[in-house]
């Protein structure tokens, strides 16, 4: 069973990067069957896909993010990760990251999801 | 982008009843969709892919439908722990993934 944990610092100021580090267990970041993924929700609000990285490396990035957005992949660690450069107070959410089979789609596996918090 | 567009924003139904829940896209999605149920304080569940595809473990009481741009949810008979908030997604790679804004359904 596939199991993802999130980490990171809880508060980042303002002005500075968003660090957040994705651990995969039951599962491997080398694998082609599956791609990884952050998707934030902020506070009483909806879903927001991030960015998704496959094994290779290769990346794709939401268009209001890219600017801004990193992902990742440790295949060593087992583990991928986002950076998010100039945080302000709208990138406050709970970040989750989550896990899609490449051959059926859907993000199938979900962390719990860590709540980060941007302020002074 | 693609933007999905979910309906109705709240659902007032009775256990028991049938729930039909819309998401329409801004452009053809094939059956690239998915859809998900939230509680609170918990992560999203995945419920359907495809469209159409039950994931593991989830009731048949839940079924997707529709292809291209509309696309339903059904919970055909209501059970107390499916008042929830459920999302849609398209999974077209580019130009990238998104989230309707979700449908709650709430205990009437």
């Amino acid at each position: 069973q596939l199991q993802l944990q999130e980490s990171g610092p809880g508060l980042v100021k303002p002005s500075e990067t968003l660090s957040l580090t994705c651990t995969v267990s039951g599962g491997s970041t080398s694998s082609s069957s599956h791609y990884w993924g952050l998707i934030r929700q902020p506070p009483g609000k909806g879903l927001e896909w991030i960015g998704s990285v496959f094994y290779s490396g290769t990346t794709f990035y939401a268009p209001s993010l890219k600017s801004r957005v990193t992902m990742s992949v440790d295949k060593s660690k087992n583990q991928f990760s986002l950076k998010v450069t100039s945080v302000t107070a709208a990138d406050t959410a709970v970040y989750y990251c989550a896990s899609s089979n490449t051959l059926t789609g859907g993000f199938g596996y979900w962390g719990q999801g860590t709540l980060v918090t941007v302020s002074s | 982008e693609i933007v999905l567009t979910q309906s109705p924003g709240t659902l007032s139904l009775s256990p028991g009843e049938r729930a039909t829940l819309s998401c329409r896209a801004s452009q053809s999605v094939s059956s690239y969709l998915a859809w998900y149920q939230q509680k609170p304080g918990q992560a999203p569940r995945l419920l359907i892919y495809g469209a159409s595809s039950r994931a593991t473990d989830i009731p048949d009481r839940f079924s997707g439908s529709g292809s291209g741009t509309d696309f339903t949810l059904t919970i055909s008979r209501l059970e107390p722990e499916d008042f929830a908030v459920y999302y849609c997604q398209q999974y077209v790679t580019s130009p990238g993934l998104t989230f309707g804004g979700g449908t709650k359904v709430e205990i009437k």
